[in-house]
């Protein structure tokens, strides 16, 4: 069975950092595109950043600079690390297997990111 | 930010039909697939639609997608209770090298 679980939401202060892994099964991380999509509270989706099967990643204007996207092949998982962290970076965060220009066809529980002081 | 455009909300009856609309420009829905996904009440978005018009095996018929120029639809035909949700339109856009997602539309099953 396909399945995301992400980790390592929580409470931060502005301006401070924080890792989010992505754990997946039934799949292989490294030979796929992965995504990760937020949600501020009450509010739409919205996409991260990408990383290809090749390595390459983009990021949304929101966020480069200050998030890098990366995946540790030998434990399958996926990582988004978080730096500069401001107010409205507060979010639920999903990760999700991204088919390349067109979709995300699985998708993980989310990890809720809250930074306030 | 959200730079596909759905309308806030749509209502019907159960067994009536509702269509959500989804426009975009010519960097998005224009020259790539539109997707859509359901979010039901706290839990992770959830594929509905992909390449503009199929479903993923387990979605039900009564679900279809359509896309014309800038623009795409969802229609929900037949109408029932355990589809009242969020509704989202994505698209990758080529001018921002990444994905956009719709506003999206709450369903109400009245």
């Amino acid at each position: 069975e396909v399945q995301l679980v992400e980790s390592g939401g929580g409470l931060i202060q502005p301006g401070g950092s924080l890792r989010l892994s992505c754990a997946a099964s039934g799949f292989t991380v490294s030979t796929n595109y992965m995504s990760w999509v937020r949600q501020a509270p009450g509010k739409g989706l919205e996409w991260v950043s990408v990383i290809y099967s090749g390595g390459t990643t983009y990021y949304a204007d929101s966020v480069k600079g200050r998030f890098t996207l990366s995946r540790d092949n030998s434990k399958n998982t996926l990582y988004l690390q978080m730096s500069s962290l401001r107010a409205d970076d507060t979010a639920v965060y999903y990760c999700a297997r991204d088919r390349g220009y067109s979709y995300f066809d699985c998708w993980g529980q989310g990890t809720l990111v809250t930074v306030s002081s | 930010q959200s730079v596909l455009t759905q309308p806030p909300s749509a209502s019907g009856t159960p067994g009536q039909r509702v269509t959500i609309s989804c426009s975009g420009s010519s960097s998005n829905i224009g020259s790539n697939t539109v997707s859509w996904y359901q979010q039901l009440p706290g839990t992770a978005p959830k594929l509905l639609i992909y390449s503009n018009n199929q479903r993923p095996s387990g979605v039900p018929a009564r679900f279809s997608g359509s896309k014309s120029g800038t623009s795409a639809s969802l229609a929900i035909s037949g109408l029932q209770s355990e589809d009242e949700a969020d509704y989202y339109c994505a698209a990758w856009d080529d001018s921002l090298n990444g994905y956009v997602f719709g506003t999206g539309t709450k369903v109400t099953v009245l």
